[in-house]
């Protein structure tokens, strides 16, 4: 069964901090795995789009990891601001289809000061 | 530039009223996506438009639930006989043409359901 698993569930970190976010996949065959953010009551925004061939791709302090081999995916957040709390979503692509996707549940992330 | 606009933002309606919700996509945009999200949950996709094709209605969980194009542009999702467990948050999203690899989705606010 195709499944996108993200850990932890939540996580409270203090402002100017790093965080690693986690994401496993059974997804299968591999498209392309993404990392959306989303703030409360609002619609997801796309942070980073990898596929196969791609292990690393970096949008400001956000860079997203990908090990296609072990089926892993990490989203790490650096110099963390208020404005990082959010929900994070990793969503894996079975194809080149947008709408065969696989949505994780998300990481809440609380950014204290 | 104009986003993804939906509304309304909230809807409150009793169990087995109808209703219908509506989104604005991105002018220019081929492809439309409809996602349902429950409290804590990831997002399930419903139905996807891309131009003139049929709709993948795949995911929309039961003949109460239904979805159109009109124009290429508007969609509006219904919803009849409105049930308890069809409270959460609806999403739409547009994107260019999806053939040809994968292209960003654009997602807007959402509507609030809440089903009494």
């Amino acid at each position: 069964k195709n499944q996108v698993e993200q850990s932890p569930q939540s996580l409270i970190i203090l402002e100017g901090k790093n965080c690693t976010l986690q994401c496993n996949y059974t997804v299968s065959p591999f498209s392309n795995l993404r990392w959306y953010k989303q703030d409360t009551g609002r619609g997801p925004v796309s942070l980073t789009i990898m596929t196969f061939s791609e292990n690393t791709k970096s949008n400001g302090r956000y860079t997203a990891t990908l090990d296609a081999d072990t089926k892993q995916s990490s989203l790490h957040i650096t110099a963390s601001q208020l404005s990082d709390s959010a929900s994070y979503i990793c969503v894996v692509s079975a194809s080149d289809s947008n709408y065969q996707l696989i949505w994780g549940a998300g990481t809440k992330l609380i950014i204290k000061p | 530039g104009a986003g993804v606009s939906q509304s309304p933002s909230n809807k409150v309606t009793e169990k087995g009223k109808d209703v219908e919700l509506r989104c604005d996509p991105i002018s220019g945009h081929t492809a439309l996506y409809w996602y349902r999200q429950s409290l804590g949950q990831g997002l399930e996709f419903l139905i996807y438009f891309q131009g003139n094709s049929a709709p993948d209605k795949s995911g929309l969980p039961s003949d109460r639930f239904s979805a159109e194009r009109t124009g290429g542009s508007v969609s509006t999702l219904t919803i009849q006989r409105t049930q308890q467990e069809d409270s959460a948050v609806y999403l739409c999203a547009s994107s260019l043409a999806s053939s040809g690899g994968a292209k960003t989705q654009y997602f807007g606010p959402g509507t609030r359901l809440l089903v009494l």
